[in-house]
C-alpha cells in the first residue's frame, strides 16, 4: 500500500499570503496524485488532478506540481474561501490512498 | 449537472448490516466507474471501494474485504454498498464518488452518515 504523508498538519497564514503544502509517497506514483479540498460540513472538492492539472472550476491561484514522491499544492495569495482541509489522493496502485490532510487555518 | 445522492444510512447494531445507495444524474452514469469513500468523525478520508463502469471488476480496502459489497444498476443509475458484519469502527459518513478506477473522484455526494453502535 502506497502511504502518503502530508505536511505540515496545520498551516496558520493570513489572508493574501501564500500557501506551500506538501504530499510524500512512500512509492513513485508517476503523476497520479490529485489535490482535494474540503470544507467542514461538505463533501471534498477536486481540486488538481495528474499532479498539476486544475479541474474545473479551480481558481488558477491554486498550482500543483512534482513527479514521482514528492508534491506539493501551492495557493499563492489565500483568500478567505480557501481556509480549508486538503487532502492528496494517488491513483498510480490499488487500494487507493489519501493522505491525513492539511489544515489551513486563519492566523 | 452532476448529481450524487446517498441514503440508507442510520443507526445499526454491531454485527448487523446496512445497504447505502447512490442515486446518479446529470451524466451518463453507465460510462464512469464509481467509488465509496468514508470519513470517521472528525478524521480524514478513507477509500472503501471502487466498481468499473460495466460492474465487470470490483476493488475494496482490506478493512472492508469480505464484509462490504458494492454493485451497480445501470439501468436506473444506482451504485449500492451492502455492508454486513458491521463494526463500531465503520462509524462514519460515506460518500459516493464518481470516478477512481483510471480517474479521480471528480463529484461527490453530499454523504450518509453510517453509525454502529449497541
Amino acid at each position: 500500500e502506497i502511504v502518503l504523508t502530508q505536511s505540515p498538519a496545520t498551516l496558520s497564514l493570513s489572508p493574501g499570503e501564500r500557501a506551500t503544502l506538501s504530499c510524500r509517497a512512500s512509492q513513485s506514483v508517476s503523476s497520479y496524485l490529485a489535490w482535494y479540498q474540503q470544507k467542514p460540513g461538505q463533501a471534498p472538492r477536486l481540486l488538481i488532478y495528474d499532479a498539476s492539472n486544475r479541474a474545473t472550476g479551480t481558481p488558477a491561484r491554486f498550482s500543483g506540481s512534482g513527479s514521482g514522491t514528492d508534491f506539493a499544492l501551492t495557493i499563492s495569495s489565500l483568500e478567505p474561501e480557501d481556509f480549508a482541509v486538503y487532502y492528496c489522493q494517488q491513483r498510480s496502485s490499488w487500494p487507493r490512498t489519501f493522505g491525513q490532510g492539511t489544515k489551513v487555518e486563519i492566523k | 449537472e452532476v448529481q450524487l445522492v446517498e441514503s440508507g444510512g442510520g443507526l445499526v447494531q454491531p454485527g448487523g448490516s446496512l445497504r447505502l445507495s447512490c442515486e446518479a444524474s446529470g451524466f451518463t452514469f453507465s460510462d464512469y466507474s464509481m467509488t465509496w469513500v468514508r470519513q470517521a468523525p472528525g478524521k480524514g478520508l478513507e477509500w472503501v471501494s471502487t466498481i468499473r463502469s460495466s460492474g465487470s471488476n470490483t476493488f475494496y480496502a482490506d478493512s472492508v474485504k469480505g464484509r462490504f459489497t458494492i454493485s451497480r444498476d445501470n439501468s436506473i443509475n444506482t451504485l449500492y454498498l451492502q455492508m454486513n458484519g458491521l463494526r463500531a469502527e465503520d462509524t462514519a459518513v460515506y460518500y459516493c464518488g464518481r470516478g477512481g478506477y483510471t480517474s479521480y473522484f471528480d463529484s461527490w455526494g453530499r454523504g450518509t452518515l453510517v453509525t454502529v453502535s449497541s
